[in-house]
C-alpha cells in the first residue's frame, strides 16, 4: 500500500515568490495534517483537516499561507509571498480519525524541503 | 514553560551501551504519549506508545510518570542503527472529538562503533 506522497521533494525559490506543496494521504485516512519542521526542531502543526474541513488552523500564518483539501483527499499548501524565514521542511501526515487517540500514529510523507533565498 | 521539553543532546554512546532519554510536558490534562524516531533527513515514524504501567518492545522501554509529568525512553544494548533523533509526543484531547499532538524538539542519539 502506498504511503503519504508529497511533492516536490525540494524547492528553491527567491523571497517574495509563491510556492505550493501537494500531498496525497494514505487511502481511507480521513485526517490530514500539514506540519512545518525547522532545523533542530520538532514538527509544528500548521493545519489539520477532518475530511475537507479545516478543524484546526490556529497556527497557520494566514496572511501568507493558505491550504485546501477540496474533495477530502489530497491537499495543497501554498505560501505567497515566501519569506526567508519560511525555509523549512513541510511535512504532510495522515491518520485514521478514529484511531488517533489510541494509537497516536501519524503517517508522514517524506516532506518538501523549501529553501528561500 | 514549553509544552513538551527534551534535552536536545547529542548523546554519543558506544555500541552496547544503555541510554535513557527524558521528556517533560506542561499540560496535566494530556492523555496519551508516544515516542517517534526520525532518521537524518527522513520523516518521523512512530516508535512506541507510552503506557502508564510502562511498556517494553525488545530493547526499548518506555515509562510514564503522570504525577511528575515525565516520560522516559530507555534503549538497552545500543546498535549503530539506533542512531537517530527521538521525538517525545504528547496527545491532548481538545474537545469535540479532536486531538492535538505536540512534538518535542527531539533528542539526538549517535551510537559509536
Amino acid at each position: 500500500e502506498a504511503g503519504v506522497v508529497q511533492s516536490p521533494r525540494y524547492k528553491i525559490i527567491e523571497k517574495k515568490q509563491p510556492v505550493a506543496f501537494w500531498c496525497n494521504p494514505i487511502s481511507g485516512h480521513n485526517t490530514l495534517y500539514w506540519y512545518r519542521q525547522n532545523l533542530g526542531q520538532g514538527p509544528e502543526l500548521l493545519i489539520r483537516y477532518e475530511n475537507e474541513e479545516a478543524v484546526d488552523d490556529s497556527q497557520l500564518p494566514k496572511d501568507r499561507f493558505s491550504a485546501e483539501r477540496l474533495k477530502g483527499v489530497d491537499s495543497t499548501l501554498k505560501i505567497q509571498p515566501a519569506e526567508l524565514g519560511d525555509s523549512a521542511v513541510y511535512l504532510c501526515a495522515s491518520s485514521l480519525q478514529a484511531g488517533l487517540a489510541k494509537s497516536g500514529e501519524l503517517f508522514f510523507g517524506e516532506g518538501s524541503r523549501l529553501t528561500v533565498l | 514553560r514549553k509544552e513538551v521539553e527534551q534535552d536536545p543532546g547529542p548523546f554519543n554512546v558506544p555500541e552496547g551501551a544503555t541510554v535513557a532519554f527524558n521528556c517533560t510536558y506542561s499540560n496535566s490534562a494530556s492523555q496519551s504519549f508516544f515516542w517517534y524516531r526520525q532518521d537524518c533527513r527522513k520523516e518521523p515514524k512512530l516508535l512506541m506508545s507510552v503506557y502508564s504501567s510502562g511498556n517494553e518492545d525488545g530493547r526499548f522501554t518506555a515509562q510514564l510518570n503522570r504525577a511528575s509529568q515525565y516520560i522516559s525512553l530507555l534503549i538497552r544494548d545500543s546498535k549503530l542503527s539506533d542512531s537517530a533523533t527521538y521525538l517525545c509526543v504528547v496527545n491532548l484531547y481538545s474537545g469535540a472529538g479532536s486531538y492535538q499532538l505536540t512534538f518535542g524538539k527531539g533528542t539526538k542519539l549517535s551510537v559509536i562503533p
